[in-house]
């Protein structure tokens, strides 16, 4: 398997424009999580999925992010309208649900630049 | 999930072993310990799991003492290649199986 795949790796956009990333997870993992990262919060988790379901999304930031999964295969992070505030490397990851262990696999990140 | 606490930064020399501990006091009794690295512009990547006692696998060591309210990350022998941050998580296997991300350990290996 390929990984966690994203794109695009780069994204620069201006401000009030809409930004669609994307992601593919590992093939059989049932749980999909979107992060976001930035210098001064590190590490935030916004929303996670699993069976294609979003359980919890009490981390996205605000009505401006939504989040999809129509299949087991793809997902997608919306911005509308984007803000410079967004800008931050986005990781999308997933997992295999087996008991205890919670081995979370992630991509490579959209680093998203908005001007 | 609990809370976790790691010292912000740390550094080493090259063929050193290092220790990174974490300390969670508030652990629950389902809740395990895991490990994350993340180099720079990467994602992170799992490292090392645990419940209790000791862990190794090919990467690192894990010591979890018997009240669990801690927890030590062991890098034998640390390259160059090793410098990231290594951020320590707890939470349980069932339920809400989010991952939280604290604020890490920057790892600095030197020449």
């Amino acid at each position: 398997d390929a990984g966690v795949i994203q794109s695009p790796r780069h994204e620069v956009t201006e401000m009030g424009q809409e930004v669609t990333l994307r992601c593919k997870p590992i093939s059989g993992h049932d749980y999909l999580f979107w992060y976001r990262q930035t210098m001064m919060r590190g590490l935030e988790l916004l929303i996670y999925f699993n069976n294609n379901v979003p359980i919890d999304d009490s981390g996205m930031p605000e009505d401006r992010f939504s989040a999809k999964m129509p299949n087991a295969s793809f997902s997608t992070l919306k911005i509308q309208p984007s803000e410079p505030r967004d800008s931050a490397v986005y990781f999308c990851a997933s997992s295999l649900a087996t008991g205890w262990v919670t081995e979370a696999f992630f991509g490579q990140g959209t680093r998203l630049t908005v001007v | 999930l609990a809370k976790t606490t790691q010292p912000i930064s740390m550094d080493s020399y090259e063929g050193q072993e290092v220790n990174i501990t974490c300390s969670h006091n508030n652990i629950a009794t389902n809740d395990y310990i895991t490990w994350y690295q993340q180099f720079p512009s990467q994602g992170p990547r799992f490292i090392i799991q645990g419940y209790k006692t000791k862990v190794t696998n090919e990467v690192a060591s894990l010591f979890i003492p018997a009240d669990r309210k801690s927890s030590t990350l062991s890098l034998p022998r640390v390259s160059l290649s090793d410098t990231a941050v290594y951020y320590c998580l707890v939470g349980d296997g069932t339920g809400r199986r989010a991952l939280t991300f604290g604020s890490g350990t920057r790892l600095q290996v030197q020449p």
